[in-house]
């Protein structure tokens, strides 16, 4: 069975500050992994995702993540939190079968403070 | 641009009166999702059609009902709504190529139920 844990429903930061957002998952087949953003009353914007390759994977809005196959993370970061950045962030892993359907975590609300 | 396109984004409805929502792509996507997200909770998958093949989730209620007329559309019907369906209907596209391909969302439909 799969399965993603998001840590953390509410994460506060102050603006400039460091954002970690924490993503873990459990698959019996290389995993297939995404974060997506979304803006209140929005749809879900993709940020990145990790299929293969290089385990540090960079996306868009200065966000990035790191595969750890060890630890079976793929946990989100940004250096520098703008106010813009408050949202819902959505970890995902790519279910098993066609039609690339999606398992998704809980969900992590991102607060950005002066 | 290429995109995923819902009308209306916001919906209201009287209890127990049908409803239709309606999602376009110009992606020319082979599949095509629809979503339930309640408030702070993760969207839910209620079925997907993969080319002309509809596909349910298990615990999608009968309430719920699609069609897809073409490749661009896709409609989600609710016979009968009631309070509880009250949400964010989210429509999402991809090719279905595998556990790695991206799913990409349209803005959504609220759905209020009066």
């Amino acid at each position: 069975a799969q399965s993603v844990t998001q840590l953390g429903s509410h994460v506060s930061v102050s603006e400039g500050a460091l954002v970690l957002l924490r993503c873990n998952y459990s698959s019996s087949v290389p995993p297939y992994l995404f974060w997506y953003v979304q803006y209140p009353n929005q749809g879900l914007q993709l940020l990145l995702k990790y299929t293969t390759g290089a385990t540090l994977v960079k996306g868009i809005n200065g966000f990035e993540a790191e595969f750890k196959k060890s630890e079976t993370s793929f946990h989100l970061t940004k250096p520098s939190a703008h106010m813009s950045d408050a949202a819902e962030y959505f970890c995902a892993l790519g279910a098993t079968g066609t039609a690339s359907k999606l398992t998704f975590g809980t969900g992590t609300r991102l607060q950005v403070t002066l | 641009d290429a995109m995923v396109i819902q009308n209306p984004r916001y919906q209201v409805t009287q209890f127990g009166k049908p409803v239709t929502l309606s999602c376009s792509q110009t992606l020319n996507h082979n599949v095509m999702y629809w979503y339930q997200q309640k408030s702070s909770q993760a969207p839910k998958l209620l079925f997907h059609y993969y080319d002309k093949d509809f596909n349910n989730e298990a615990d999608t209620p009968d309430n719920f009902q699609s069609r897809r007329p073409n490749t661009s559309f896709c409609f989600l019907d609710i016979r009968s709504p009631g309070l509880g369906d009250a949400a964010m209907y989210l429509c999402a596209t991809s090719t279905g190529g595998g556990r790695q391909e991206t799913q990409y969302f349209g803005p959504g439909t609220r759905l209020l139920v009066l």
